[in-house]
């Protein structure tokens, strides 16, 4: 019973495609975010959405699109893709604002290869 | 605004010696303090919190963090090292209430048998 879910959890692609990959939790929050991990293992914030409203959007390129149909899905977008996207991206969601101790509940991770 | 700092990006131990993964933070309120591992392949699991409650903090396998204000330090601690511990670990500090949540640049633990 998987809290937080991520789908592809592998992809290869090739450079200038587009691809999406998903992110479901059933923990009943309302925070979600998008992290990317380099190959330094460093994770930078992407997006986060606050029950389906864009909440924090660092620099990404706008290549990058998020999209929250419900509070409990988001997914995200990446056209054109670049050698540069591959990364490990990861999924977390957080429980509703003012209540939050700010502890993150991560997905297993997506891996995207650009070739 | 808030940071933190992982002040060993590699960090070698030998199999049931101690461990200790060294963390400094930056706050201008009081802060939520948190430490991940992440193994190899695999996504972040908590290993344990700070929330304003007791400042020594126990965790899952063992591990343990003490939060130190006056040092602005949070250092996760084991006392004996096992193969299994081999991971990435990652200092987390964030608001309470808020989505910001700054992470570290990662300790990666290696235990040598």
């Amino acid at each position: 019973d998987t809290a937080v879910s991520q789908t592809p959890k592998y992809l290869v692609t090739q450079m200038g495609n587009d691809k999406s990959i998903k992110c479901e939790q059933n923990l009943g929050h309302d925070t979600m975010y998008w992290y990317k991990q380099d190959s330094k293992k460093f994770l930078k914030i992407m997006f986060s959405y606050n029950n389906k409203e864009l909440i924090i959007n660092e620099t990404v390129p706008n290549r990058f699109s998020p999209k929250s149909p419900d509070k409990a899905h988001l997914n995200l977008h990446i056209n054109s893709l670049e050698l540069g996207d591959s990364a490990v991206y990861f999924c977390a969601s957080t429980p509703a604002l003012g209540t939050n101790t700010g502890e993150l509940f991560f997905g297993e991770g997506s891996r995207l290869t650009v070739l | 605004a808030q940071s933190v700092t992982q002040l060993d990006s590699h960090v070698s131990v030998s199999e049931g010696t101690p461990v200790l993964l060294r963390c400094n933070y930056s706050s201008s309120y009081s802060p939520s303090l948190f430490w991940y591992v992440q193994h190899p392949n695999k996504g972040l699991q908590l290993l344990l919190k700070y929330t304003s409650a007791a400042t020594l903090v126990k965790g899952i396998n063992g591990f343990e963090a003490e939060f130190k204000k006056s040092e602005t330090s949070f250092h996760l601690t084991k006392p004996s090292a096992h193969m299994s511990d081999a991971a990435e670990y990652f200092c987390v500090v964030s608001q309470r209430g808020y989505q910001k949540v700054t992470f570290g640049t990662g300790t990666k633990l290696q235990v040598i048998p």
